[in-house]
């Protein structure tokens, strides 16, 4: 049962427009969000970070936005550059119960066209 | 540079071996975790050490071996594998809970 889901497998968006990735959760229990990216042969890379106490968050390029009632967080970079070509990855925590774990979805392919 | 590093970055063994793959973080980090991604999958949690106490098991096969002798060094033990063990292993470590986890490069792994 997997409790992070990110529907869209992949994303082509031109240059200078923006990307939104989309990423829904099931579980009540996670209070705090994280979006990662990956190149491929290394590890994720944070990007940002939202806890359930905010709808928003923003920084630089990148804001995430949290809807609490629907389960649901996206990401959006504006503007997309083509260095932004990676795989996004969602992942949830439920921090407040001491638990340590994040839970990842299956990612979202950006590629940003030049 | 990361703060997070993991050898061997890539390891070929067979299914009778016994390997070890080596985390080690410089980031005065108190949890560290062992994920694995395998293709098309979400990245799994299997092992979860808090101040060198291991604090979650996720249903790992006993073939897979953690051992966390400090706070900045992560191991995990590799013995009889299959070939549907192969994948990209990572960890990851942080600071407590609701703080962001730091990825290392991964190990990525071929049984054969």
């Amino acid at each position: 049962d997997q409790q992070v889901k990110q529907n869209s497998p992949s994303l082509s968006v031109q240059e200078g427009r923006i990307s939104i990735l989309n990423c829904d959760y099931t579980n009540s229990m996670f209070d705090y969000f994280l979006w990662y990216k990956k190149y491929p042969a290394e590890g994720p890379t944070f990007l940002i970070s939202i806890s359930s106490i905010k709808d928003k968050n923003e920084d630089g390029r990148f804001t995430v936005f949290l809807n609490k009632s629907a389960k649901h967080l996206s990401l959006h970079i504006v503007p997309s550059q083509p260095g932004d070509s990676a795989v996004y990855f969602c992942a949830a925590s439920p921090s407040t119960s001491g638990t340590y774990k994040y839970i990842f979805g299956t990612g979202t392919r950006l590629k940003v066209l030049a | 540079e990361t703060g997070v590093t993991q050898t061997p970055r890539h390891l070929v063994m067979g299914m009778t071996n016994k390997k070890s793959l080596k985390c080690e973080q410089h980031l005065g980090h108190n949890a560290m975790y062992w994920y694995k991604q395998s293709a098309k999958k979400p990245l799994e949690l299997m092992f979860v050490y808090s101040l060198e106490e291991r604090v979650e098991n996720n249903s790992v096969p006993s073939r897979f071996s953690p051992e966390c002798p400090n706070s900045s060094h992560l191991f995990l033990h590799l013995h009889t594998l299959q070939p549907e063990d192969s994948a990209l292993y990572l960890c990851a470590s942080s600071h407590g809970t609701g703080t962001e986890a730091f990825f290392g490069q991964g190990t990525r792994l071929t049984v054969v």
